[in-house]
């Protein structure tokens, strides 16, 4: 099974401020690797696929980079509406398995 | 737009069994995969297995191996999660998602997830 492993576990941040995320595979999953953002009360929202793919509707100030065993989420000017927390996610072999989670609070 | 609408909410003693429902519109849904996520409270997320709606195939996470039973009803669009003898343990929101068909070398991302199912399991 691979273990994908999120820093920081939390992380508060100012309105306008940039936010970086961290997940790292504990093997090479090539760029299978997904990001959701959840907020309290909801269900997961994709919102990047495949490392650095932005899915539909997600707004441009998320992005993702990476590949191999080391992957990014970046928040450029955090907004109040993105408190939520993080996921990420791998999809290169069963069973699929989550990241523990970044929870970002607004200051 | 894609839809997945679960059941409500269920409450059930240790040792019974739960049968959360999923279903599908705005797409095909033997099309896709359905994959079943669970979350405890406060806790991150655990993927449980998957179901390919149109040939019925699954395949589960060990940890749920011999308690968990996924099918579907291809005429109304719905898959079932079923999980038999319960633990306190299992107490947690389950949810259904969707994810395109796995090839030979990996699967794709899960992209919409139904609201979620609170299954609560105490005597």
């Amino acid at each position: 099974e691979i273990v994908l492993t999120q820093s920081p576990d939390f992380q508060s941040v100012t309105p306008k401020e940039k936010v970086t995320i961290t997940c790292r595979a504990s093997q090479s999953i090539g760029s299978s690797l997904h990001w959701y953002q959840q907020k309290p009360d909801q269900s997961p929202k994709l919102l990047i696929k495949y490392a650095s793919q932005s899915f539909s509707g997600v707004p441009a100030r998320f992005s993702g980079s990476g590949s191999g065993t080391d992957f990014t989420l970046t928040i450029n000017s955090l907004e109040a509406e993105d408190a939520a927390t993080y996921y990420c996610h791998q999809s290169s072999s069963l069973p699929r398995t989550f990241g523990g989670g970044t929870k970002v609070e607004i200051k | 737009q894609v839809q997945l609408v679960q059941s409500g909410a269920e409450v059930k003693k240790p040792g019974a069994s739960v049968k959360v429902s999923c279903k599908a519109s705005g797409y095909t849904f033997t099309s896709y995969d359905i994959n079943w996520v669970r979350q405890a409270t406060g806790q991150g997320l655990e993927w449980m297995g998957w179901m390919n709606p149109n040939s019925g195939n699954t395949g589960y996470a060990q940890k749920f191996q011999g308690r968990v039973t996924m099918t579907r009803n291809t005429s109304i669009s719905t898959a079932y999660m079923e999980l038999s003898s319960l633990r306190s343990e299992d107490t947690a929101v389950y949810y259904c998602a969707r994810a395109g068909y796995c090839s030979l070398s990996s699967c794709p991302e899960v992209d919409y997830w139904g609201q979620g199912t609170l299954v609560t399991v105490s005597s």
